[in-house]
């Protein structure tokens, strides 16, 4: 069963760059047809698509975010990484890893980070 | 950008109940690329439903999507207690960005 993982820092201060990892286990990222992505939710809200990466490096982003936003892969770690810079309260969020399925739907997630911006 | 709205926002009914929630794209859209999720407090979300109309995997079936063009719908035949929940449709056709619905609660009565 696939499972994926997000790690990083819970608080970051304003201004400063937010980066979190996901690591995959239970399949690999190189072997898999599908795309890897983040999505975020702000406590108490909505969905918010960040950007997505296939095992090549191909990166699709949210146009809303792409000035701030670079997502990576590393597939000798299994894992892919997402990178926010100038981060502000409005970034507070829940952050989830997701592998595409069919149709580009979401079928595996991660179970979130909360990532707070605050000085 | 495709816009997704969902409604009801909120919807009250009782175990035993039908559920139906509505999700309207604001361009038509292939049906192909609807999906619907399940999510509860503290959980990420749960795909249940991907092309408009396919269950995933171990999804019962009283969960059904159906729909095209704009407007869609995800249907509970009959609630059990671990549906009530808040649930979301989502859109991807190729292009960014990959959009979700607002979101509907559907809250016991």
């Amino acid at each position: 069963q696939l499972q994926l993982q997000e790690s990083g820092p819970g608080l970051v201060k304003p201004s400063e760059t937010l980066s979190l990892a996901c690591t995959v286990s239970g399949g690999s990222i190189s072997s898999s047809p599908y795309y890897w992505g983040w999505i975020r939710q702000p406590p108490g809200t909505g969905l918010e698509w960040i950007g997505h990466i296939y095992f090549t490096g191909t990166t699709h982003y949210n146009p809303s975010l792409e000035s701030r936003v670079t997502i990576s892969v590393d597939t000798s770690k299994n894992q892919f990484s997402l990178k926010l810079t100038s981060v502000t309260a409005a970034d507070t969020a829940f952050y989830y890893c997701a592998r595409h399925y069919t149709g580009w739907s979401l079928l595996y997630w991660g179970q979130g980070t909360l990532v707070t911006v605050s000085s | 950008e495709i816009v997704l709205t969902q409604s009801p926002g909120t919807l009250s009914l009782s175990p035993g109940e039908r559920a139906t929630l509505f999700c309207r794209a604001s361009q038509s859209v292939s049906s192909s690329y609807l999906a619907w999720y399940q999510q509860k407090p503290g959980q990420a979300p749960r795909l249940l439903i991907y092309g408009a109309s396919s269950r995933a995997t171990g999804i019962p079936d009283r969960f059904s999507g159906s729909g095209s063009g704009t407007d869609f719908t995800l249907t509970i035949s009959r609630l059990e207690p671990e549906d009530f929940a808040v649930y979301y449709c989502q859109h991807y056709g190729g292009s960014p960005p990959l959009t979700f619905g607002g979101g509907s609660k559907v809250e016991i009565k």
